[in-house]
């Protein structure tokens, strides 16, 4: 059974940083892409960042691109989103999300159960 | 990247058909899917590629891809449809999603 499990968010400070979290299990983590989408409250979907398999090709979207890091460790299953500069548009649920092939595809076939962030002072 | 534009919401009776359209510049030339949010819930992915039903998927959920628009459509529409129905499309090393269509079984 795939699972994806997002840890790290919290209520942070405008102007501070955040590290997320991904761990995954019941599939070959390092066979695929990876993704981060995020959700403000009551809003729509919104792509975030994706990583290819090998961290060889890397995604940003405009909205977060220079503030927002992401990354994976393939021999610890994980995937991770450096956060820094946070706004308080930047509050959202964020999910992990698995891709279905090795580069980014645009199909997103797992998703986790997401990781909330609260930027406020 | 590109905007998709889908209508706010979709009523419809149960076990008719309805249909969710998304609209874009240039959509029949990338692949499109279709993600269902139920209240609560994480999204699953219902339809990519513009027309493949993952596994588990019911035969129910098709889609279709012509031009600029896509359209996701369920026939036999059940109470447990009613959700939020997101398209969204790969464009220039981005993903795009649609505002979301909520989806309303009267």
């Amino acid at each position: 059974e795939v699972q994806l499990v997002e840890s790290g968010g919290g209520l942070v400070q405008p102007g501070r940083s955040l590290r997320l979290s991904c761990a995954v299990s019941g599939f070959t983590f390092e066979d695929y892409a990876m993704q981060w989408v995020r959700q403000a409250p009551g809003k729509g979907l919104e792509w975030v960042s994706g990583i290819s398999w090998n961290s060889g090709s890397i995604d940003y979207a405009d909205s977060v691109k220079g503030r927002f890091t992401i990354s994976r460790d393939n021999a610890k299953n994980s995937l991770f989103l450096q956060m820094n500069s946070l706004r308080t548009e930047d509050t959202a649920l964020y999910y992990c999300v698995k891709d279905w092939d090795i580069s980014s595809s645009g199909t997103f076939d797992y998703w986790g159960l997401g990781t909330l962030v609260t930027v406020s002072s | 990247s590109s905007k998709l534009t889908q209508p706010p919401s979709v009523s419809v009776s149960p076990g008719q058909t309805a249909s969710i359209t998304c609209s874009g510049n240039n959509l029949g030339d990338r692949f499109v899917s279709w993600y269902q949010q139920r209240p609560g819930q994480s999204p699953v992915l219902v339809i990519y590629q513009d027309n493949k039903r993952p596994f588990g998927i019911p035969e129910r959920f098709s889609g279709s891809n012509s031009g600029d628009s896509v359209t996701l459509s369920i026939s036999e529409t059940q109470a447990m449809d009613e959700a939020t129905y997101y398209c969204q499309a790969w464009d220039s090393s981005t993903a795009v999603f649609g505002g979301g269509t909520k989806l309303t079984v009267l």
